[in-house]
């Protein structure tokens, strides 16, 4: 079974501070997204990476950078904290970059405060 | 208007029920998924289809292309079903998937 994990299901942070959120796929999976999910506006894409070093803007990239060093893992950074980033977070791989199943982590649910 | 719309938004079933989910989108796609999302939990893939029915268990799912809908269908509906259901289709081109806002659905015992 393909698993996928997220660095934490819960966290909490002070507006301005620098938050590292991080997820780590097992399966060898070329692709690797991160969502943000919201009541009312469903997930939404920030960023996902094809490759190693490779990234592309979602729908909401701002205030938001990625980092994939390596394969399994692909880190999501929010620079400077604000309360309107406080959010259900959520990655996602998959496979073939062509049309394929995502697999998602259990989510961190993170409040800025 | 949203790509992929899907309705009910909310929806309470009484355990036995026959549940029906819909979703209707206006892009060319090249697979439609079906997401279940229990409360605090992750989500997990149901479906991923690009024409006709696949069915897993009580759960059936459809699509039609020329009309650009997909259902989800729960047979012999039980409380454990209660989850929030999403609709989700692959863009024509790349791997996006563009989601729609979900459905809540409730069984009761």
């Amino acid at each position: 079974d393909v698993k996928v994990t997220q660095s934490s299901r819960y966290l909490v942070k002070r507006t301005g501070e620098k938050v590292f959120l991080e997820c780590v796929q097992d399966m060898d999976h070329e692709n690797m997204f991160w969502y943000r999910q919201d009541p009312g506006l469903g997930l939404r894409l920030i960023y996902f990476s094809y490759d190693v070093k490779m990234k592309e803007k979602g729908d909401i990239p701002e205030g938001y950078s990625v980092s994939r060093e390596k394969k399994e893992r692909f880190s999501l950074i929010l620079e400077s904290a604000s309360t309107n980033q406080t959010s259900m977070y959520l990655c996602a791989s998959s496979f073939w970059t062509g049309v394929d199943e995502q697999f998602f982590g259990p989510g961190t649910r993170l409040t800025v405060l | 208007k949203n790509e992929v719309e899907q309705s009910p938004q909310n929806l309470t079933a009484q355990e036995g029920e026959f549940i029906t989910i819909n979703c209707s989108y206006s892009v060319g796609i090249s697979a439609l998924h079906w997401l279940q999302q229990h409360p605090g939990g992750g989500i997990v893939s149901l479906f991923m289809l690009s024409s006709g029915k696949k069915k897993h268990g009580r759960l059936i799912a459809t699509i039609n292309i020329q009309e650009k809908h997909s259902s989800l269908h729960i047979t012999a509906s039980h409380p454990r079903d209660s989850a929030v259901y999403i609709c989700a289709a692959s863009a024509e081109y790349g791997n996006k998937l563009v989601f729609g806002a979900g459905t809540i659905l409730r069984v009761k015992s």
